[in-house]
């Protein structure tokens, strides 16, 4: 049973690009997190989404982020035009019902804004 | 910000000592906590978690706390190994649901 997959494990990017950053969940699980991580610090809480739906996007700044989890494929964390400040790693997180939370994380995306 | 915080940002231990991690959390509310772990380059790992209906809950090597009253957490870690150095993380789910995290705690062991 895979576990959590993310990539690119590392993407650079130049200011004014678009990252996409994608998560493909545990078999089974219909729950996600994103979170956002600087180095010596905790992670930030970004979006929880379920399958086609965004329950909380209140860690999410309401600018150039975006995110989605379709029904079909991996969630995808979109950053457009970055800037040096989104430079950080990116970690999604995904669990099987509520009730059930035990996050299980993927490796990360490294992104780095140059 | 986050209302789950950390007395300690490093923890040197003993190489066969006991560990004891602490947490502080500000949200009353909280019905469920977790101990994760990070190792450097790797997303974090789980340890134990523990509902707010109970006080203690034990896992292989590890114990978790909770202080409802004094709104503590801890993770206890026996006979700390080399394979123990990295940072742990507390978090907490609210009222909202969302899980947040604190800032972590670096635990170094000692040869």
């Amino acid at each position: 049973n895979a576990g959590v997959m993310q990539n690119p494990r590392h993407l650079v990017r130049r200011r004014g690009q678009e990252a996409r950053l994608r998560c493909s969940p545990m078999k089974g699980h219909s729950h996600v997190y994103w979170y956002r991580q600087l180095p010596e610090e905790g992670l930030k809480f970004m979006v929880y989404l379920q399958k086609e739906n965004i329950i909380d996007e209140s860690g999410m700044p309401k600018e150039r982020f975006s995110a989605e989890f379709p029904k079909e494929g991996p969630s995808i964390l979109r950053i457009q035009q970055v800037v040096r400040g989104d430079s950080a790693a990116y970690f999604c997180a995904s669990f099987p019902t509520r009730g059930d939370e035990k996050l299980f994380f993927g490796s990360g995306t490294q992104l780095s804004v140059l | 910000g986050e209302s789950v915080g950390l007395h300690l940002p490093t923890l040197s231990v003993q190489e066969g000592d006991n560990s004891i991690i602490n947490c502080a959390y500000s949200n009353s509310a909280s019905d469920y906590f977790i101990w994760y772990k990070q190792e450097s380059g790797k997303g974090p790992q789980f340890i134990i978690d523990i509902r707010s209906n109970m006080d203690k809950r034990q896992g292989q090597r590890v114990t978790v706390l909770l202080n409802k009253t004094v709104k503590h957490l801890s993770l206890q870690i026996a006979a700390t190994q080399p394979g123990d150095s990295a940072v742990y993380f507390c978090a907490e789910r609210g009222r909202d649901d969302k899980i947040i995290f604190g800032k972590g705690t670096r635990l170094h062991i000692l040869p």
